[in-house]
């Protein structure tokens, strides 16, 4: 069965950084793309990062150049590295599995981002 | 960059009600449209791939249909545990754009 686990989420405030970690079981992280979807309060679905099989990293312009995405095969985890935090930050963070197509998603880990 | 749109934002129906929800994109994606159920509380979880084809034990009532630029997501018979917000997305290598989601609620 497939399973991803996001954990990592809390209260930070602007400025701060944050280390999402996205645990899976069932597939290898360096077989396939894993994205981060984020959803702020009440709001609709954001893609914000993906690293496919070769291990090629992309973000959302919102979040290029103060997020990095990363894996750890010998872990079969996925970070989401988050600097320099910003109140519009503060969303639900799911991470995902596929590519083109989200067949997969966790449950998600809220990243509240207030002073 | 391709932007999604969909219609309406909201929509009440009853329960055996058909529901249809509409997804444009801003230029021709082919089939590359997949469909998205969000349950409130929930994480998405994924309904339909490359516009039509249903996923392994979602419901028949379910179906979605178009290419191009327009896009049909159809609920054939409401019930009340489809009470959820439906989004379309599209991948345009290497991003994943999101429509802005459909909230369905019972009437």
């Amino acid at each position: 069965d497939v399973q991803l686990v996001e954990s990592g989420g809390g209260l930070v405030r602007p400025g701060e950084s944050r280390r999402l970690s996205c645990a899976v079981s069932g597939f290898s992280v360096s077989s396939t793309y894993v994205s981060w979807v984020r959803q702020a309060p009440g709001k609709g679905l954001e893609w914000v990062s993906v690293v496919n099989s070769g291990g090629t990293t992309y973000y959302a312009d919102s979040v290029k150049g103060r997020f990095t995405t990363s894996r750890e095969s010998s872990k079969n985890t996925v970070y989401l590295q988050m600097n320099s935090l910003r109140v519009e930050d503060t969303a639900i963070y799911y991470c995902a599995r596929g590519e083109g197509v989200l067949h997969s998603w966790g449950q998600g880990t809220l990243v509240a981002v207030s002073s | 960059d391709i932007q999604m749109t969909q219609s309406p934002s909201s929509l009440s129906a009853s329960v055996g009600d058909r529901v249809t929800i509409t997804c444009q994109a801003s230029e021709d994606i082919s089939d590359y449209l997949h469909w998205y159920q969000q349950i409130p509380g929930k994480a998405p979880t994924l309904l339909i791939s490359d516009a039509s084809k249903l996923e392994s034990g979602v419901p028949s009532r379910f179906s979605g249909s178009g290419s191009g630029t327009e896009f049909t997501f159809t609920i054939n018979s409401l019930q009340p545990e489809d009470i959820a917000t439906y989004y379309c997305q599209h991948y345009d290598n290497p991003r994943y754009t999101f429509g802005p989601g459909t909230k369905v609620e019972i009437k």
